[in-house]
């Protein structure tokens, strides 16, 4: 069955990038009609999602974070990638990957956290 | 602050049934599928409804959703205790082009 796994530093410094991998196992990154998402979800808040890649490399961003975010995709390696920069305190969350439409499939998450 | 409004927290005994709302507006909720997701402590959310009422495959027929207008509801009926999790409603957004918004969450007590 489908598998995502997120990956990468729990630990980044203001005003530095946060950059995470979510690698999927199981099928093609490229099969289907799917497309790929990330979400967060800071302490004993809410979920706020990120934005979405697609095969195709091409990708949406929520607005709040538009400046900041960029979302790839290498098929190749069957990964996604977000990279979050300029990153404060605000940003330290759980940060989830997930398979779209219908984030039917998540990540288990990985917790990230902005301090010097 | 969400875009959706869920209550922040709803109990019920074991047995019984409890329903959740998530209200919205015409540029989200009123025009577009919602789906609820389950997070139980300490683990990843869990996709439970799609399309306002359909399950997918494994999540039994205790859980259902609807929606009427701006509105949408989940129910969970036979309440057990393993039930107990934060729930999440979530759609699209038309108005910020094709952008994913969720609601702040409701706590489940199940007592």
């Amino acid at each position: 069955q489908v598998q995502l796994q997120e990956s990468g530093p729990g630990l980044v410094k203001p005003s530095e990038t946060l950059s995470l991998t979510c690698t999927v196992s199981g099928d093609s990154i490229s099969s289907g009609y799917y497309y790929w998402t990330w979400i967060r979800q800071p302490a004993g808040k809410g979920l706020e999602w990120i934005g979405r890649v697609y095969t195709s490399g091409s990708a949406n961003y929520n607005p709040s974070l538009k400046s900041r975010v960029t979302i790839s995709i290498d098929t190749s390696k069957n990964q996604f990638s977000l990279n979050l920069s300029s990153v404060t305190a605000a940003d330290t969350a759980v940060y989830y990957c997930a398979r779209s439409p219908g984030l039917d499939i998540w990540g288990q998450g990985t917790m990230v956290t902005v301090s010097s | 602050q969400s875009v959706l409004t869920q209550p922040p927290s709803v109990s019920a005994a074991p047995g019984q049934k409890v329903t959740i709302s998530c209200s919205g507006s015409s540029s989200n909720v009123g025009n577009n599928y919602v789906s609820w997701y389950q997070q139980l402590p300490g683990t990843a959310p869990k996709l439970l409804i799609y399309e306002n009422n359909k399950r997918p495959s494994g999540i039994p027929d205790r859980f259902s959703g609807s929606k009427s207008g701006t509105s949408a509801t989940l129910g969970i009926t036979g309440l057990q205790t393993g039930d107990e999790a934060e729930y999440h409603c979530g759609t699209w957004e038309s108005g910020l082009g094709a952008v994913v918004v969720f609601g702040g969450g409701t706590k489940l007590t199940v007592l």
